[in-house]
């Protein structure tokens, strides 16, 4: 089974700071990972996926993560934080042929961006 | 261009309605799902579908129904409303080209039981 750890409920930078939201997967099979992001009262919005092709992968907003087989991670980072970044945001590992695509998602990391 | 939708965005209920939440897709996914979003829980899984005709339980299918007579659409159902039913409700649709397509959102349904 697979599963998704993300450390850290709250994280709060100030304006300007470095972004790290951390992420820590458990699959059987080399994964698909993702990180969605959530504004408030909205649904998820894509911000990146890893799908083996490169382990640094650049996303929307200036975000981009790294895939680490050997540390079994998949961290978020932008190096400048804005205050429009502020928002809840989920990592998430795919089932990979498991059958309808699955997600198993981690339970979240609210990021407040502070001036 | 529309994407995932739901319906209703907020609803209340007594214990023991039930209701449908609706769920339409326009961009000819074949995979949906359904989630539900807990504080401090992320999204857990309570039913998904692999086409027209075929559904599957995810994590937590007790106290809800679906089906699925077409590719756009992808209704969830309870039956007998009970509080711990409490949450917003998601609906999701990827394409089945490969196993490395993104979910796509709709916006949530917020859903109470009093």
């Amino acid at each position: 089974a697979q599963s998704v750890t993300q450390l850290g409920s709250h994280v709060s930078v100030s304006e300007g700071a470095l972004v790290l939201l951390r992420c820590n997967y458990s699959s059987s099979v080399p994964p698909y990972l993702f990180w969605y992001v959530q504004y408030p009262n909205q649904g998820l919005q894509l911000l990146l996926k890893y799908t083996s092709a490169a382990t640094l992968v650049k996303g929307i907003n200036g975000f981009e993560a790294e895939f680490k087989k050997s540390e079994t991670s998949f961290h978020l980072t932008k190096p400048s934080a804005h205050m429009s970044d502020a928002a809840e945001y989920f990592c998430a590992v795919s089932d990979r042929g498991g059958g309808g695509n699955k997600l198993t998602f981690g339970t979240g990391t609210q990021l407040k961006v502070e001036l | 261009n529309a994407g995932v939708t739901q319906t209703p965005k907020f609803r209340i209920l007594k214990i023991g309605q039930s209701m449908t939440l609706q769920c339409t897709q326009d961009m000819n996914h074949n995979y949906m799902y359904w989630y539900r979003q807990d504080p401090g829980m992320g999204l857990k899984l309570i039913y998904y579908s692999v086409g027209a005709g075929i559904t599957d339980k995810g994590e937590v299918p007790n106290g809800y129904n679906v089906s699925r007579s077409t590719t756009e659409d992808f209704p969830l159902r309870l039956e007998l409303a009970a509080p711990s039913q409490t949450s917003v409700y998601f609906c999701a649709s990827s394409s089945s080209l490969n196993s490395n397509q993104p979910q796509h959102f709709g916006d949530g349904t917020r859903l109470s039981i009093l």
